[in-house]
């Protein structure tokens, strides 16, 4: 198993400029989400999907923000137009719900954006 | 609102000490509660699960406790090692899947 996939590792862009991040969750897990990390905030959920449909946007932060699931094993959040606030690490992660929602998050190793 | 408070932002002990790291939490009435381990550069790694129901749980030389009166969970690492060094985050799961995280403790365990 190749764990949760995400790519870019890094990203440096310039103020305005879109910045689309993509994620492969594990195979077989029917729900992914994707958060924020900052030293101010911690770790904030954005978005999360459950069999493809979008459960809950209520994190995203602006319309500047957005989210697809096209399939079940791709992922992207695109950020248009980038700020310099967006600079942070962005985790995808996902899990294999059923009718308990407790099963653990399988996270990838994150994609650090830089906003000049 | 809604809060969840991990003890100290950092925590250092001498190797073979137990550590002892705090979640608190208020205007949440969780069903799980996980705890999380980050090393840096990182995503978090699942550690441990407790529910509402259960007072205690433990794996190897971990133990998490749950008091949903107090609104606080314990995590201790017994016999701590270097290698235990790392940010621990808690994660609160109240709602229908949505699993929310405090800001987690630094660890760092001496020689």
């Amino acid at each position: 198993d190749a764990g949760v996939i995400q790519s870019p590792r890094h990203e440096v862009t310039e103020m305005g400029q879109e910045v689309t991040l993509r994620c492969k969750p594990i195979s077989g897990h029917n729900s992914l989400f994707w958060y924020r990390q900052t030293m101010m905030r911690g770790l904030e959920l954005l978005i999360y999907f459950n069999n493809n449909v979008p459960i809950d946007d209520s994190g995203m932060p602006e319309d500047r923000f957005s989210a697809k699931m096209p399939n079940a094993s791709f992922s992207t959040l695109k950020i248009q137009p980038s700020e310099p606030r967006d600079s942070a690490v962005y985790f995808c992660a996902s899990r294999r719900e059923g009718q308990i929602w407790n099963s653990p998050l399988h996270f990838g190793n994150g994609t650090r954006l830089t906003v000049t | 609102s809604q809060k969840i408070e991990q003890n100290s932002e950092a925590l250092n002990i001498q190797e073979g000490k137990t550590a002892t790291l705090t979640c608190n939490y208020t205007n949440y009435s969780p069903a799980y509660l996980q705890w999380y381990r980050q090393d840096p550069g990182r995503g978090p790694v699942f550690l441990l699960l407790i529910r509402e129901n259960e007072k205690e749980k433990r794996k190897e030389r971990l133990k998490v406790t749950f008091d949903t009166t107090l609104k606080q969970s314990l995590f201790h690492i017994t016999a701590s090692q270097p290698a235990d060094s790392a940010t621990y985050l808690c994660a609160l799961i109240a709602n229908a899947g949505k699993s929310t995280f405090g800001d987690g403790t630094t660890l760092t365990v001496k020689p």
